[in-house]
């Protein structure tokens, strides 16, 4: 059976500061998605990353991919209160019946001024 | 380019009785699947379905069934509603060659 880890699940960092939330699978995945949930919200997707050393990079967030080790990062540079939420990643496993998706638990990003 | 909706937003049932909620994919999607969003947890996968189909299904009994209509759009349906049925239900959708998944919003379930 797949399973997602994230780590840490809570996280408070303080404005300006950098820090790295890791997410650790299981079994060779397809492709991982990180997301982000606001309180009371659906899904926002963030990242989709497809190979193995794939990085992508949007603002103050950062994700990487390194299949071979089963691990994908995302990195927060200089963070800013707007960025306070919970962040999911999430490993696609396509198999001859369909694909689905395994989230991690999730880590709950509190930022403060 | 409307994306994927979901309907209604918001529902309260009583234990025992039924649910059904309904998700319209985002055009040009071919494949819905239904999660499970309970409170401080990430989602969990209930079923997916194409071509009228429930192609995959996750550790969720019976009592979750579902449809797919003809043009796409999908009903999941939950009998026999417990409170640990409360929760955030999300359907997503995609095209079935491994395609990214686009969340709808979400319907809020709590069962009292």
């Amino acid at each position: 059976e797949l399973k997602v880890e994230q780590n840490p699940l809570f996280l408070s960092m303080q404005e300006g500061k950098n820090y790295t939330i890791y997410c650790n699978y299981s079994t060779t995945s397809d492709r991982l998605y990180w997301y982000r949930q606001d309180p009371g919200k659906s899904l926002e997707s963030l990242f989709v990353l497809l190979s193995n050393g794939a990085v992508k990079q949007e603002g103050r967030l950062m994700a990487s991919l390194d299949t071979k080790a089963r691990l994908s990062t995302l990195h927060i540079t200089a963070a800013v209160h707007d960025l306070s939420a919970t962040y999911f990643c999430a490993v696609d496993i396509w198999e001859t019946s369909g694909s689905r998706l395994t989230f991690g638990e999730g880590t709950q990003l509190t930022v403060n001024p | 380019d409307a994306g994927v909706t979901q309907s209604p937003t918001h529902l309260i049932k009583t234990r025992g009785q039924q649910v059904t909620l309904r998700c319209s994919p985002k055009s040009g999607h071919d494949t819905v699947s239904w999660y499970q969003q309970a409170l401080g947890q990430g989602p969990q996968f209930i079923f997916q379905y194409y071509e009228e189909e429930e192609r995959q299904r996750g550790n969720f009994p019976d009592r979750f069934s579902g449809h797919q209509f003809p043009n796409y759009s999908s009903e999941l349906n939950v009998n026999a509603l417990l409170l640990g049925d409360s929760a955030l239900y999300l359907c997503a959708s995609s095209l079935v060659e491994l395609t990214e998944a686009f969340f709808g919003q979400g319907t809020r379930l709590t069962v009292v």
